[in-house]
């Protein structure tokens, strides 16, 4: 029983590279999500996917994009890495939105 | 905007005794708070929730509270272990912003148990 898997668990970047961070659960969700943590705040959301088709803007979501591949799947992309991105990023997914989130490992980013 | 809000960042508690971590929230239209417990180097776990239209809700050695009317949530652990070592956040959802419901995190609380 996986949950929510994310891949890679640590990554190392130069400024303006790009990569994909990948997220799948296997719990037939409907709604995804990706958040940020940075120490001395709570997770922030970037961006959602109340359902497979759709994403939608979090709180902050300048320098990413998503991409809801099928209902398992729910990759973030930054096209063009800056150091104010370093950060841990969590996938979560639900069966009810506002409501009880499973998250992922996280996967810990540098960008230097 | 809406947020949420913990009163201490820190809190040392003896291994046997009972921990309360306190949390306060602004949104009133808000009717599900959640309570999650993250480890070191782990994703946070869910602990436990409560809807608006409870005051209190137990689960094992975890017991949540809601006051609404002075808006504030706590959760109490019993006979607190080393194993209850973490950071702990609350989180309400924000229901009646007019937005897609989303659960908005507060900045954490760090639980330390000292033997």
């Amino acid at each position: 029983n996986a949950g929510v898997t994310q891949t890679p668990k640590f990554q190392v970047l130069k400024t303006g590279q790009s990569m994909t961070l990948q997220c799948a659960q296997d719990m037939n969700h409907n709604s995804m999500y990706w958040y940020r943590q940075d120490p001395g705040m709570g997770l922030r959301l970037i961006y959602y996917s109340a359902s497979e088709g759709t994403t939608d803007k979090g709180e902050v979501p300048n320098g990413y994009n998503v991409s809801r591949l099928n209902k398992r799947e729910f990759s973030l992309r930054l096209e063009s890495a800056a150091p104010s991105q370093t950060s841990v990023y969590f996938c979560a997914s639900t069966s009810l939105m506002g409501e009880k989130l499973f998250f992922g490992s996280g996967t810990q980013l540098s960008v230097l | 905007g809406e947020s949420v809000g913990l009163h201490l960042p820190t809190l040392s508690v003896q291994e046997g005794d009972n921990s309360i971590i306190n949390c306060a929230y602004s949104n009133s239209a808000s009717d599900y708070f959640i309570w999650y417990k993250q480890e070191s180097g782990k994703g946070p776990q869910f602990i436990i929730d409560i809807r608006s239209n409870m005051d209190k809700r137990q689960g094992q050695r975890v017991t949540v509270l809601l006051n609404k009317t002075v808006k504030h949530l706590s959760l109490q652990i019993a006979a607190t272990q080393p194993g209850d070592s973490a950071v702990y956040f609350c989180a309400e959802n924000g229901r009646g912003t007019g937005t897609a419901s989303k659960l908005t995190f507060g900045t954490g609380t760090r639980l330390q148990v000292t033997l």
